[in-house]
């Protein structure tokens, strides 16, 4: 079983609909960290947090530690938000290693 | 600042061959990584450094060596490639503050194939 797992794999959205993409994972963390990924391009860092919720512009960031699980959510969804996100954690005893998810791919329909 | 960078950014290898992928960054990170991405598995991480003159393996070492002799540049060399070693190369960067992992900024990444 990986230590971070999410879903759904694939998503696929009408624009301006609410996304919400889910990550488990089964190692203690002190970081949990989102990525986007465009089509045949590179990887970009949307948040990193450790507790609490984070927000920007469109998008917000949510983790429950207790639970061990954490959400991204896209509000009004557009057709550039298409995507694949990652997830990915580092927990203290890795150091600063980062444990990646498979990722889920986004696809958002005009 | 051009982040970080890296060359070539796509390349053919026969088996065999051997290659250095080059990674270089201008925001004085101290932490620097290399992953590769393939279908189906995600990101792994490959060797990982925490400043100049100190590496050490990631999750999927073997083939590949590095070395970290100043800041700003950390090579990945494949040694003699193996078509299992066809993939997107990606190195990455951050401010390292011990255990506590910094936000990761990655270059555009090196298409790898082997024949």
């Amino acid at each position: 079983k990986n230590e971070v797992e999410q879903s759904p794999q694939n998503l696929t959205a009408q624009e301006g609909e609410f996304i919400t993409i889910n990550c488990s994972y089964s190692v203690g963390i002190s970081a949990l960290h989102w990525l986007q990924q465009h089509p045949g391009g590179g990887i970009v860092s949307l948040f990193m947090l450790s507790s609490g919720k984070k927000k920007h512009g469109r998008l917000i960031a949510t983790i429950n530690i207790q639970e061990k699980h954490s959400s991204l959510h896209i509000t009004a969804s557009h057709p550039r938000d298409s995507a694949v996100y990652i997830c990915a954690v580092s927990n203290r005893a890795s150091g600063s290693r980062l444990t990646f998810g498979e990722g889920t791919q986004l696809t958002v329909n005009p | 600042n051009a982040g970080v960078t890296q060359t070539p950014k796509f390349q053919v290898l026969k088996t065999g061959q051997s290659m250095t992928l080059q990674c270089a960054q201008d925001m004085n990170h101290e932490y620097m990584s290399w992953y590769r991405q393939d279908p189906g598995m995600g990101l792994r991480l490959i060797h990982y450094s925490v400043g100049a003159g100190i590496t050490d393996q990631g999750e999927v070492p073997n083939g590949y060596n590095v070395s970290r002799s100043t800041t700003e540049d950390f090579p990945l060399r494949l040694l003699s490639a193996a078509p299992s070693q066809t993939s997107v190369y990606f190195c990455a960067s951050s401010y390292y503050r011990g255990p506590v992992q910094e936000t990761q900024y990655f270059g555009p990444g090196t298409r790898l194939l082997v024949l």
